[in-house]
């Protein structure tokens, strides 16, 4: 079946410690994307990927990083600059700009 | 500064009722209106409309846009209790692939 995978469902980060977030899709996207939804906010973007090899800070990006080595995988870092990281982050990618985006299951992030 | 707003922020309702939710968006060489449905998990994609005036419909849901007014609406007949959900309205300039959600409006379809 052809969709986004995020994964962990669920990630515990304690004090000074990265983590990563795994996204990967087998739409044949081009555009991918990384949200933060927290309660009452709606969904605010973190960094977007047009293409390969590229990415654009989005709205919030302080405090994460991103890479885009291949056209399927977007992994998000939310590093220990992150003083608030406790959110739902979602992925989700697009044929090109036009399109509509698609999301996928999320990951709840929660601090120890 | 891109501005999305939706209301009402939560709705409860009875099964049967008909509902209208409400977008009004500010934002730079708008493109595109788009409406998500999120129960747990991920948000799935309703509608995008990007014509004034063009009622889009899906069942029992429809929506359309005013680009006069910067402004869409939402509306689902014949609620059911499936359609609990929080609606998510997202507004899209010309930035490529940029979205500005609103905070999202929190349906309760009591049977």
């Amino acid at each position: 079946d052809g969709g986004i995978t995020q994964s962990p469902k669920y990630l515990f980060r304690k004090e000074g410690q990265n983590v990563t977030l795994s996204c990967e899709q087998n739409l044949n996207h081009d555009a991918m994307y990384w949200y933060r939804q927290d309660p009452g906010q709606g969904l605010r973007l973190i960094y977007y990927s047009q293409i390969v090899n590229d990415f654009q800070k989005g709205d919030i990006a302080e405090g994460y990083s991103v890479s885009r080595e291949k056209k399927e995988s977007f992994p998000l870092t939310v590093t220990s600059a992150q003083k608030n990281p406790t959110a739902f982050y979602l992925c989700a990618s697009s044929e090109g700009e036009k399109q509509p985006q698609h999301f996928g299951d999320g990951t709840r992030l929660s601090i120890l | 500064e891109d501005k999305v707003v939706q209301s009402p922020l939560s709705l409860v309702v009875h099964e049967g009722d008909t509902v209208t939710l409400n977008c009004s968006y500010e934002v730079t060489n708008f493109r595109s209106l788009l409406w998500y449905k999120q129960e747990k998990k991920a948000p799935t994609f309703l509608f995008m409309l990007t014509s004034s005036g063009i009622e889009k419909k899906s069942g029992r849901l429809s929506s359309i846009l005013d680009k006069k007014e910067l402004s869409s609406i939402l509306n689902i007949t014949a609620t059911q209790t499936g359609d609990s959900a929080i609606y998510l309205c997202a507004a899209g300039g010309t930035s490529y692939g940029k979205l500005t959600f609103g905070q999202g409006t929190i349906l309760t379809v009591h049977p």
